[in-house]
């Protein structure tokens, strides 16, 4: 059980926008930045977002992080099949360390 | 590009130590932190520690007992060791670069993993 909670699951439809969660605390996401990671199962992850809001090069503009008090949340618009993966938060806590969400896996029907 | 190439033995039996070697192409090894992470089979993931070219190392909390990271600068290699394994151990090993903070989490280069599998 991770002290960063996401659901299990999201779905949506090509084009659509989905949102994933990210519900922490003060002394993880209330205090510090928050990082995104994209999981293709049998891959490393990578990193989609950082700083909690900023995209590495190469990362498209569909991608969007943010946050608000102790929940973030990673938002990606004009959904496309190839987006089908795991999704992970990950931020530092001032008791834990590093930290990262259960994960979500997101679904395009 | 900074690559990531990690190696170490796959299969291990109870009370054994794990060890695992990344070594950085591409990059310095200085200045950045070096982390490693695991997975296991069909879960998430799970943070085990960082250490930086001066040696300084944090640790999981929930592991720290058990965890021994280091970095061999002229090699341009890190290495992590953890002793007494036990099945809960058996998992997909990545290492990864962090970034010059301690407590950014933003891991941009990832090594291909390794299978470390726990059986007796």
């Amino acid at each position: 059980q991770s002290v960063l909670t996401q659901p299990p699951s999201v779905s949506g439809t090509p084009g659509q926008r989905v949102t994933i969660s990210c519900s922490g605390s003060s002394s993880n996401i209330g205090s510090k930045t928050v990082n995104w990671y994209q999981q293709i199962p049998g891959t490393a992850p990578k990193v989609l977002i950082y700083g909690t809001n900023q995209r590495p090069s190469g990362v498209p503009d569909r991608f969007s992080g943010s946050k608000s008090g102790t929940s973030a949340s990673l938002a990606i618009s004009g959904l496309q099949s190839e987006d089908e993966a795991n999704y992970y938060c990950a931020v530092w806590d001032d008791s834990l360390k590093g930290v990262f969400g259960g994960g979500t896996k997101l679904t395009v029907l | 590009q900074v690559h990531l190439q990690q190696w170490g033995a796959g299969l291990l039996k109870p009370s054994e130590t794990l060890s695992l070697t990344c070594e950085v192409s591409g990059g310095s090894l200085n200045f950045y932190y070096w982390t490693w992470i695991r997975q296991p089979p069909g879960k998430g993931l799970e943070w085990i520690g960082e250490t930086n070219h001066n040696g300084r190392s944090t640790y999981n909390p929930s592991l720290k007992s058990r965890v021994t990271m280091s970095v061999d600068t002229s090699k341009k290699q890190f290495s992590l060791s953890l002793n007494s394994v036990t099945a809960a151990d058996t998992a997909v090993y990545y290492c990864a670069r962090g970034s010059l903070s301690s407590t950014s989490q933003t891991f941009d280069s990832w090594g291909q993993g390794t299978l470390v599998t726990v059986s007796s």
